[in-house]
Order: C-alpha cells, then structure tokens, then sequence
C-alpha cells in the first residue's frame, strides 16, 4: 500500500511569508506526527495527534507554528511569517496507534523548506 | 521531559568490523526504544527497536541492548558493510506512564563503512 506521503516536496518562500506543509499518513493510521530536521542535525518534535484527543503541541517553537489534521487523516503544518531559522526538513511519521508501546513511525520523504 | 543523548556522533569503521552507538535517557518512565536509520537524502526507516520489558533483541547482523538501570540502551551492527552507512538515530517515548507518542530523537550518529 501506499505510504506516508508529504507535498510539496520542496518549498521556496521569501521572510515574512505564510507556508503550508501537506501530510497524508498511511490509511487506518490513527496518530500522526510532525517533526523537523536542520542541516546536520537529529529530528526535533512538534507535534503530535492521537485520534480524536487534543494534539500534543509542546514541541511547536513558537506561536508562528500551528497544524490541524481534518477528520482524522490529511494534516497541515502552518508556519506564519517564516524567519530564515525556519528553514528545515519537515518530516511527517504515522503510526497504527500513538498510545499503545511499541508502533512503528513511518516517516514521509519530508518538506524541504527554504526561507529567504 | 525526556532528553536523549547520543555518541559517538561520527563513526568510522573498517568493512567487516563491528559498530558500536550508545544512546541515554533521562526519563525513567519511557519504554520504547527504537533506532531509524536515514540514508542521505532519504526518509528515516526503523531497524529495530526494543521494549523495557526486554533486555535485548537481536536481527541478523544487528542487535540492541537496554540497561534500565543506567538508563541507556546501545546499537549494535556486526560484519559492517558499506551499505550500513549512513545516520542512525536512536529515541525514546516520552509521555507520563509510559506509552509510545511522540519520539525524542538522539542527534544521531553518522556512521561510515570503508571498504
């Protein structure tokens, strides 16, 4: 079946500007994640939904970062008037059930986002 | 909150040789254990990974051991060969009581496989 899949794969936007980030997690896949990942460095968590429970927002780094994930599948990833230290991979990872030990993450290919 | 380390942060090793990666964590209350590989360019994969209820696991060339006491927990790949490299990150669940959510990630270890 078809995995976790992200849009666009690429995105160039100038300081200042609004971005939206496109996730569509594995079907049947009740928690979805969002991470990020600068140059060199390890995978920073942002945020993360588990079915129809309020989302875990304590790794968003400011209030520029925002997502939702309609009827419990495609999410978006919203960052508002993006600063040049935004610019990362963001990765999008689901899996079978967030709250139970030991379900696998599948990651998508990721958003390469640049701001200038 | 869960915080991760992890070393050696680049690692070098002859074809054939064993490759060693040691991660700790700070949050007694995880326990799920996971390593991803990310090849350059790529998305990050799981390899293996192991529960507090067990003190290793072993996958063919690769296994992976827990100390809950120290709490830290280690890599472990065999007869490296040159497609074994790239970065490979470990993490830790980190919600109260227990169960798997979100993942904190190590900084990753990026490892090098000379033929």
């Amino acid at each position: 079946g078809a995995g976790v899949s992200q849009s666009p794969s690429n995105k160039v936007t100038e300081k200042g500007k609004d971005v939206e980030l496109r996730c569509d997690p594995i079907s049947g896949h009740t928690a979805l994640y969002w991470y990020r990942q600068s140059l060199g460095q390890g995978l920073e968590f942002l945020i993360y939904f588990q079915g129809n429970s309020a989302p875990d927002k304590s790794g968003l780094p400011s209030d520029r970062f925002s997502a939702e994930r309609t009827g419990g599948s495609v999410s978006t990833l919203t960052i508002q008037r993006t600063q040049q230290e935004d610019s990362a991979v963001y990765l999008c990872a689901s899996s079978l059930a967030g709250g139970k030990v030991g379900n696998e993450q599948f990651f998508g290919p990721g958003t390469r986002l640049t701001v200038l | 909150g869960e915080n991760v380390e992890q070393h050696p942060s680049t690692l070098s090793v002859q074809e054939g040789d064993s490759a060693v990666i040691k991660c700790t964590y700070s949050d007694s209350a995880s326990n799920y254990f996971p390593w991803y590989k990310q090849e350059l360019g790529k998305r990050p994969q799981l390899i293996i990974d192991i529960r507090s209820n067990v003190g290793e696991k072993k996958d063919q060339r690769i296994a992976v051991t827990l100390n809950k006491t120290a709490k830290h927990f280690s890599l472990h790949i065999t007869e490296t060969q040159p497609e074994d490299s790239a970065v490979y990150f470990c993490a830790a669940s980190s919600l109260p009581g227990g169960s798997q959510g979100n993942l904190i990630f190590g900084k990753g270890t990026k490892l090098s496989v000379k033929p």
